[in-house]
């Protein structure tokens, strides 16, 4: 099974700041996807990045695939309190026995104080 | 279009009980996951269908957890009997398939407690 590494695991900031979360691991994957999820809620999906170097953006939030494929990172810029919940990072594995498994990170759980 | 449904949303029951949670995906979704989110963690993959073949149920306990999907549709997962570890929230999502481009649906979960 490959594991992704999510950092911080909590991340507790005031409105207004910028914030990056990083999701690592030593693994290839064929692609990555940013989830977030509310309490009490699934998990929604954010965003799908395949190329390597691929960077996307969704409104204040950035998304980058690194040239490898092994790691990601999430950018908000601006956070405001409607950011709060908990951020997960899903790799799809790019081959072995589990060939196209979606795997999760344990997550990010970002809070914005007013 | 309307989500994927689940039901119960919450359910407290005593070690050694069973218990049974119901999941209706998306119409057309092909591919039905059952993902066990224990506290603090992210969700950890139980079973995956495609339409009523399991393609991947490895970390399914398989002594005790046991899931369905009979029709193509609509599935169930069983646990019998439960364990206190087994209290976490149990999520359900769908996908159109299961290639890489496809993102998944999830439900809103069912919170089991075990007591």
């Amino acid at each position: 099974t490959q594991l992704l590494e999510q950092s911080p695991q909590f991340l507790s900031i005031q409105e207004g700041e910028n914030l990056t979360v990083y999701c690592n691991s030593s693994s290839v994957f064929s692609s990555l996807q940013w989830y977030r999820q509310e309490p009490g809620e699934g998990p929604v999906l954010l965003v799908t990045v395949v190329t390597g170097g691929e960077v996307k953006k969704l409104k204040r939030l950035t998304f980058q695939f690194g040239d490898a494929r092994k790691d990601s990172s999430l950018h908000i810029t601006a956070a405001q309190t409607g950011d709060t919940g908990l951020y997960l990072c899903a790799g799809r594995n790019a081959g072995g026995t589990s060939y196209g498994k979606l795997t999760f990170g344990q997550g990010t759980i970002l809070t914005v104080h007013p | 279009e309307a989500g994927v449904a689940q039901s119960p949303r919450y359910k407290i029951i005593e070690k050694r009980q069973s218990v049974a949670f119901w999941c209706n995906p998306i119409s057309g979704h092909a591919t039905l996951y059952w993902y066990q989110q224990i506290l603090g963690q992210g969700p950890k993959l139980l079973i995956q269908f495609q339409n009523n073949g399991v393609v991947d149920d490895s970390q399914l306990p398989k002594d005790r957890f046991s899931a369905e999907r009979l029709k193509g549709v609509d599935s169930t997962l069983k646990i019998q009997p439960a364990k206190l570890e087994d209290s976490a929230v149990y999520l359900c999502a769908s996908s159109q398939g299961s290639g890489q481009d496809y993102g998944y649906t999830f439900g809103s979960g069912t919170r089991l407690t075990v007591v």
